[in-house]
């Protein structure tokens, strides 16, 4: 199984600022995907991020918002923008292992006061 | 789009009795259902799959078992231990569409020693 790493692991935001957040995946992968966790809630979808294209957004969500880069085969950002009170959440990256399983990462743990 | 389903929101069983956790989903495509297992502070672990040409599948302790014809699927845990106390999240997706996930709303399993 892949073995995800996120940084950073929790922060602590003014309102208005931006977070990036980094993803690394210790093996090639060929899809990766971003979801946001509020708190006690299940997990929700942002994006897929695929290598060599442009990411795909979910319904609700939007690139101005949680711009996304994939740089290469182990390797994403989330960044969460103009960050509101709304926005704390935990943010989870994925990735795509043959056949189908999907790994998560532990988590980025993000308060926006 | 798909929606899933999962019931108990919460669920205690003494240690060494079974528990059982059931998911529905609304989109007959669906052809993908994995298991996840959150420990507090940590992100989501792959706990065991299923995909729609399998009825039952079986892992030491954990078993899912899958009916396409009434939409649902079940995670069962026999002679449960208090390690397996955590949220568990169903989820479900059509692999042919890029294998995003949806995610039921969690059980908090509590096993009492």
């Amino acid at each position: 199984s892949a073995v995800i790493s996120q940084k950073p692991s929790r922060d602590i935001c003014q309102r208005g600022t931006s977070l990036t957040i980094q993803c690394q995946v210790d093996s090639q992968v060929t899809m990766m995907f971003w979801y946001r966790q509020q708190p006690g809630q299940s997990l929700t979808l942002i994006a897929t991020a695929n290598q060599g294209s442009e990411a795909t957004y979910e319904s609700g969500f939007v690139i101005d918002k949680f711009p996304i880069s994939r740089p290469n085969l182990t390797f994403s950002t989330l960044t969460v923008s103009n960050m509101s009170p709304e926005d704390s959440s935990i943010y989870l990256c994925s990735a795509e292992q043959p056949p189908y399983e999907q790994y998560f990462g532990p988590g980025t743990r993000l308060t926006v006061t | 789009g798909e929606n899933v389903e999962q019931h108990p929101s919460t669920l205690s069983v003494q240690e060494g009795d079974s528990a059982v956790i059931k998911c529905t989903y609304s989109d007959s495509a669906s052809n993908y259902f994995p298991w996840y297992k959150q420990e507090l502070g940590k992100g989501p672990q792959l706990i065991i799959d299923i995909r729609s040409n399998v009825g039952e599948k079986k892992d030491q302790r954990i078993a899912v078992t899958l009916n396409k014809t009434a939409k649902h699927f079940s995670l069962h845990i026999t002679e449960t231990q208090p390690e397996d106390s955590a949220v568990y999240f169903c989820a479900a997706s059509t692999i042919q569409y890029g294998n995003k996930l949806v995610f039921g709303a969690g059980t908090i399993l509590r096993v009492k020693s």
